[in-house]
């Protein structure tokens, strides 16, 4: 079936450092992307989305590209504030389905 | 504007005492979802309706029931909470097949006493 493989955390950075966190997938079909933030307490929020390869998606300096080939959407950012530090989630859809299917989260802690 | 609303935000309940928790969306969304979250994991999807079609999943144990009397609401009945219950509990929704994202209720923290 469908899944999403994230890098582990937590991941601790210093304000102004490069982010990356890696995400793989396995599908079957042709899946949208997602990226959602979660703060502390809260809900889910989309980060951002791609729908098809090679489209990249982008919100508040995040970026991640949509790689077929390699499968992937890693979540970048050139320049960490602290209120970046959250969990991190990635996510996939399958074209002809509902469900929504979650990696397991990074932990982000970003230090003044 | 709040567009998935969920109620309420904290829930404490009694080990064995059947507990509902409620949600709402203004989205008009085909599709809503319900989806467990224990501290540090990722969310498990519990079950979704596709308007009134419902779709559980194979793991979701018979304890956990869902309703959704129109468009607009959805409830997930817990009827004999345990221990291993706690958790947030996500409710969310989206247009329906294909490319769209779901949209998310900050959540009900269920706790059990």
């Amino acid at each position: 079936g469908d899944s999403v493989t994230q890098m582990e955390g937590p991941v601790t950075l210093s304000e102004e450092a490069f982010l990356t966190i890696n995400c793989t997938y396995t599908a079957t079909g042709y899946p949208s992307l997602f990226w959602y933030v979660q703060y502390p307490g809260e809900g889910l929020q989309l980060l951002l989305k791609a729908t098809k390869a090679d489209d990249k998606g982008s919100n508040k300096g995040f970026e991640a590209t949509y790689r077929k080939e390699t499968t992937s959407f890693h979540l970048e950012k050139g320049s960490v504030q602290v209120s970046d530090s959250a969990v991190y989630f990635c996510a996939l859809r399958d074209s002809s389905a509902s469900k929504i299917i979650f990696g397991s989260g990074t932990r982000l802690s970003i230090r003044p | 504007d709040a567009m998935v609303i969920q109620n309420p935000r904290y829930q404490v309940t009694q080990f064995g005492k059947p507990v509902t928790l409620s949600c709402s969306q203004t989205l008009n969304h085909n599709v809503m979802y319900w989806y467990q979250q224990k501290s540090s994991q990722a969310p498990k999807l519990l079950f979704h309706y596709y308007d009134k079609d419902f779709n559980n999943e194979a793991d979701t144990p018979d304890n956990f029931q869902s309703r959704r009397p129109n468009t607009s609401f959805c409830f997930l009945d817990i009827r004999s909470p345990g221990l291993g219950d706690a958790a947030m509990y996500l409710c969310a929704t989206s247009k329906g097949q294909g490319v769209t994202e779901a949209f998310f209720g900050q959540g009900t923290r269920l706790t059990v006493v």
